[in-house]
């Protein structure tokens, strides 16, 4: 079966770091996302990793490794504003979305 | 760019009434939409792929007859649900691909929380 596997909930204090990981086993890959989603709102989009390494963006950093099945999200000088649930997804062979359950994150000053 | 908008935001129904929901992108064509239910504290569950000019696909265990889909045109799909009963109040969320390429970005609406009484 298909699976991906995020921890459930993480808290992290503003101004830090925190990775947040997520681990894959799917039929097929051609691709992952990460999506943040804030209480009661849709997912918005933060990254796509296709290939091995990092990508950057701002704050927010993704690492992909396909011979592992396993990503990061990084995200740099926390926020409160970035308390969410950051939700990973993988495309598999069919070219279907898979989606991991969501990883809460909580900020405390 | 890559805006998707979704109407009502809010719905509350009762038992028995039929809720349309319209997904649209604003500034792109959308060849294909897909429309998303989530529990609370639950994960995204895809109910189905909505393709312009074509019949919907349902994911397993979503009935087709309960929940209509039309994608008419390239900017617009609707997800109507009928004779909604309660434990159909949910989270609705669709999403568009900017392109026909099958790794493009899904960029998701608001969504519609529906409350049936």
């Amino acid at each position: 079966g298909q699976n991906i596997d995020q921890p459930t909930e993480m808290t992290a204090t503003e101004g830090a770091i925190v990775q947040i990981n997520c681990t894959y086993q799917t039929s097929g890959f051609n691709g992952l996302f990460w999506y943040q989603q804030h209480a009661g709102e849709a997912p918005t989009f933060l990254s796509y990793n296709v290939l091995d390494g990092l990508e950057e963006k701002g704050r927010f950093s993704s690492f992909l490794s396909r011979s592992k099945g396993y990503s990061y999200l990084l995200l740099k000088e926390l926020q409160m504003k970035d308390s969410a649930s950051y939700l990973c997804a993988v495309l598999d062979s069919n070219y279907q979305l898979i989606w991991g359950a969501g990883t809460k994150l909580i900020i405390k000053p | 760019g890559a805006v998707v908008s979704q109407h009502p935001s809010w719905v509350i129904c009762k038992s028995g009434t039929s809720v349309k929901i319209e997904c649209r992108s604003l500034d792109f064509q959308a060849t294909t939409m897909f429309w998303y239910r989530q529990f609370p504290k639950q994960s995204l569950m895809l109910m189905a792929t909505s393709n312009e000019g074509s019949k919907a696909t349902y994911e397993q265990g979503v009935e087709k007859d309960k929940f209509l889909i039309n994608h008419a045109s390239l900017t617009l799909s609707t997800l109507t649900v009928t004779s909604a009963h309660p434990e159909d109040s949910s989270f609705y969320i669709c999403s568009a691909k900017t392109s026909g390429r099958e790794t493009d970005t899904q960029y998701f609406g608001p969504g519609t929380r529906l409350t049936v009484l």
